[in-house]
């Protein structure tokens, strides 16, 4: 099946500075979300990008279909960004999300 | 719009007891419904998934069991909990494959 590998593993920041978060997928793919999973274990949805860049406030998102990687910026980093960010991905005919082991994200004051 | 719901938000059971926990969904028909577990704070393990009433697709065997019996409504259980079965398990639909997913809040679940 479709592998997803998510980078860096985990990331200290302090507040007020920008990020990159890298997501490899082996695969075509049809669909591609990226999650933010906050303290209390709730998923927030940030994108639904299968392919192509969006932009929420300070977070914006790039998917580049054919060489098979998404990325994602945060920009003026704030103590409430801290969590765990999940890309995940549909392969094609698949019916259902592969997620990456995400990246923790801590943003110190 | 859409709603999903999960109850109930934290459970604490003993080894051996049975469990039921209820995922619904509002504001959709026909949706995909989708169980996840996550052991150990990072990664999601889908376990089950269903693309209509009475339709269950299994990731994982395990002493877990899941059923659709209504249409918005995805029922996870078990008949003997096991210590290894603790984690958060969180719910999850769409409208149809490649549409975007969206989560409920999770329940808890703590064997001991």
């Amino acid at each position: 099946g479709i592998q997803v590998e998510q980078s860096p593993p985990d990331l200290i920041l302090q507040e007020g500075a920008n990020s990159t978060l890298r997501c490899n997928f082996s695969d075509s793919v049809n669909n591609l979300q990226w999650f933010h999973q906050n303290p209390w274990g709730q998923l927030i949805n940030l994108f639904y990008i299968p392919s192509g860049t969006k932009q929420n406030g300070r977070l914006s998102a790039t998917t580049v279909a054919t060489e098979r990687y998404s990325l994602l910026y945060i920009s003026s980093s704030q103590t409430t960004d801290s969590g765990v960010y999940f890309c995940a991905v549909e392969g094609q005919g698949a019916q259902k999300l592969v997620f990456g082991q995400g990246t923790r994200l801590t943003i110190n004051p | 719009s859409q709603t999903i719901h999960q109850w109930p938000a934290t459970l604490v059971q003993p080894v051996g007891s049975p469990l039921s926990l209820e995922c619904t969904v509002e504001g959709t028909s026909n949706p995909n419904l989708y169980w996840y577990r996550q052991a150990a704070g990072r990664g999601l393990q889908l376990l089950f998934y269903s693309v209509g009433i009475g339709q269950i697709s299994s990731e994982v065997p395990q002493n877990l069991s899941a059923s659709r019996p209504q249409d918005r409504q995805f029922i996870l259980s078990s008949k003997k909990l096991l210590l290894s079965d603790s984690g958060f398990y969180l719910c999850a639909w769409r409208e149809d494959s490649y549409n975007e997913q969206f989560f409920g809040p999770g329940t808890r679940l703590t064997v001991l």
